[in-house]
């Protein structure tokens, strides 16, 4: 089974520019979690998709935005980008939400923002 | 407000050697718990997971945890350590409190000597 992709898996934006982030989870799997690693800020929870709802959200501004398809397929969106928002973008996919449901980790996004 | 402490940034050992990574967390309701591992450039993989069953957990490569309520500790430990053990070791917390979204420990940057 193939694992959760993301793509692409690395990024060079500029200041006040926008960035889509994509990430296919697993076949079967419903739930699709995003994640921002700093080495300042470490692992933070961005948001949660489920069924193509927002089931959960963390402390990032608006500029911050994701969605999901029908297909479960998910993108996030950055708006007017500030050096900042560089980090790696992690995805994560479960076959449902909860946390009873294992997460499976894409290998991320690294965007860089000059 | 849920919280992680994992103590120790980075811990060296020897190959063969017993690894012992720290793990300290708050919630005032029934957490869940995760160990997770992250090789260079890859996402998270799971190591192990308590929910609440057996305080002794089992995961993948030889480790295990310890759940002690008491101390609100959930220790990594793995008897002989090995070359490709190498890695960052990040312990989590979820629960009811914070919508089980998952909250992350600093991490611990593992070395293992030859």
């Amino acid at each position: 089974k193939a694992g959760v992709t993301q793509t692409p898996r690395y990024l060079i934006k500029t200041r006040g520019q926008q960035v889509t982030l994509s990430c296919s989870p697993i076949s079967g799997h419903r739930s699709v979690s995003w994640y921002q690693q700093t080495p300042g800020q470490g692992l933070q929870f961005l948001f949660e998709y489920f069924s193509e709802t927002q089931r959960n959200k963390g402390n990032f501004p608006g500029r911050f935005s994701g969605r999901q398809f029908s297909n479960s397929r998910s993108e996030m969106n950055v708006s007017t980008l500030e050096l900042g928002d560089s980090a790696l973008y992690l995805c994560a996919s479960s076959l449902a939400s909860g946390p009873e449901y294992e997460q499976f980790f894409g290998p991320g996004t690294r965007l860089t923002v000059l | 407000a849920q919280s992680v402490t994992q103590l120790g940034s980075h811990v060296s050992v020897s190959e063969g050697a017993l690894v012992l990574l720290r793990c300290n967390y708050s919630s005032s309701v029934p957490p869940y718990l995760f160990w997770y591992v992250q090789y260079p450039n890859q996402g998270l993989q799971l190591l192990l997971k308590y929910t609440s069953a057996a305080t002794l957990v089992k995961g993948i490569n030889g480790f295990e945890a310890e759940f002690k309520k008491s101390e609100t500790s959930f220790h990594l430990t793995k008897p002989s350590a090995h070359m490709s053990d190498a890695a960052e070791y990040f312990c989590a917390v979820s629960s009811m409190d914070s919508s089980y979204k998952l909250i992350f420990g600093s991490g611990t940057r593992l070395l293992v000597r030859p």
